[in-house]
Formats: structure tokens, sequence, C-alpha cells
């Protein structure tokens, strides 16, 4: 089956520096990517969609010069959390969207393992 | 707001007993759903999928789901429970309204008491 990977599985960081978390789809091309935020304990808020070779669309109230978003290739979306604050310690979740389906719908999504990131 | 909601956050079982868990979307017109497993420290795997025609869908490891669009309801059933089915369980929806986005529900806690 289709399979996603994330690197880093965790990171510690200070505050004020710069994280990239990298998300790949390794059996398979994805134009749409997604990147997702779930909080201890709670569900995954989506953060923005990430499409090959243009520029990701975020979901509102999410800041985008603070989570920089770049899909370069059909099988590589990295997330850079910018600047980082304690605030952004959190579970960041990364999926692909399985080629097929029909447009909108009737496709599947298949997760990354999510990068733990921790902020001092 | 649109949304999806999970009414049980957490519900605990003996094995062997019976599971429904329910699940509700307020996105109008053609919608895609899907139940979502997490095991403790494993991520996100699909149980099962309704996109059209029948609605009632099976899945994997007993799970089933029924789709009943007059209630705006797709909720996850299993006739009997293992310790194994310990986890959080997401139901998640993608409407034309949606986009291409899926949208989750809060999350129900699963624990099965051997």
């Amino acid at each position: 089956g289709a399979v996603v990977s994330q690197h880093p599985s965790w990171v510690i960081c200070k505050s004020g520096t710069s994280v990239k978390i990298e998300c790949r789809s390794l059996d398979f091309q994805a134009t749409t990517m997604f990147w997702y935020r779930q909080f201890p304990k709670q569900s995954l808020m989506l953060m923005a969609t990430s499409n090959e070779g243009s520029k990701a669309t975020y979901e509102q109230g999410v800041e985008k010069d603070k989570f920089l978003i770049n899909h370069a290739s059909l099988t590589l979306s990295t997330l850079t959390v910018t600047s980082a604050h304690p605030e952004d310690s959190s579970f960041y979740i990364c999926s692909a969207r399985v080629p097929g389906g029909q447009g909108l719908l009737g496709y599947e999504q298949y997760f990354g393992p999510g990068t733990r990131l921790t902020v001092t | 707001a649109q949304s999806v909601s999970q009414h049980n956050h957490h519900v605990i079982l003996s094995e062997a007993a019976s599971l429904e868990l329910g699940c509700n979307y307020s996105y109008g017109g053609t919608v895609n759903l899907f139940w979502y497993v997490q095991y403790p420290g494993q991520h996100l795997q699909l149980l099962l999928k309704y996109f059209s025609g029948d609605p009632l869908v099976k899945g994997i490891k007993g799970f089933e789901a029924e789709f009943i669009k007059s209630k705006f309801s797709f909720n996850l059933r299993k006739p009997s429970v293992q310790w194994s089915d310990t986890a959080e369980y997401f139901c998640a929806v993608n409407a034309m309204s949606t986009g291409n986005q899926f949208y989750f529900g809060t999350g129900t806690s699963l624990t099965v008491i051997p």
C-alpha cells in the first residue's frame, strides 16, 4: 500500500529558531499533500493544502509566513516552522492524496507517522 | 459553522461487547466519509470509507459503518470488540463544499478491558 514518511519523527528546538519537517510519499506520486496539527487528546486540524508546483492554500487562522510550505516535487513537501515559539509545540502530521478519484471527491489520503515538535 | 461531530469522547467496554461510535456531519451535498484509527504510538490508518453505493460499508478488522444521508450520520460499529481495538477513532468528511480537504471529528478514545 501507499506509504508516507516524515522526517524527523521528533525535534526539540530553542525559541526563535526555525525547524523544517519533510513529508515524502515513498511509492507513489502525490500532487497534493496536506499538513495537519494535532494537540494532545484532540483531533487533527488542517493547516494547509500543499500542491506541487504552486503555492499552498492555508486554512483560516494559520499564519502562512510562520508555517512555510514548499511542495517542490511530486514526492516531497516540507513544512518550515519559522521563529518557533513554545506555543508551536505540537504534533505535526502530513498526508498525501493517493492518485485516483474523481476531482474533488473519491480519493483517499495516506498519513505520515507525524513529527513531535517541542520548542523550549 | 460546518463541522464533524463525534459525541462519544471516551468509551470503555469489556471484551466481546458491541461497539457503536457516532459521527454526524453538517456538510450538504455529495460527501465522502471515512473512519480512521490511531493505535497508541502509531499513525492514522484507514478503517473504512464510503464514496457511493451501498450505504453499509465494511472495513478491516470486522468494523462496519452505515451512511444515513437523512441523518447526516456515519456511525461505526463492531459486534464484538477485542482488547487490541483500544485506540483513538476519528471520523472524517470530504465534501464538495470543502473542496480538496478532509475535516476530522474530535475523536473517540476507546478502551477495551480484557
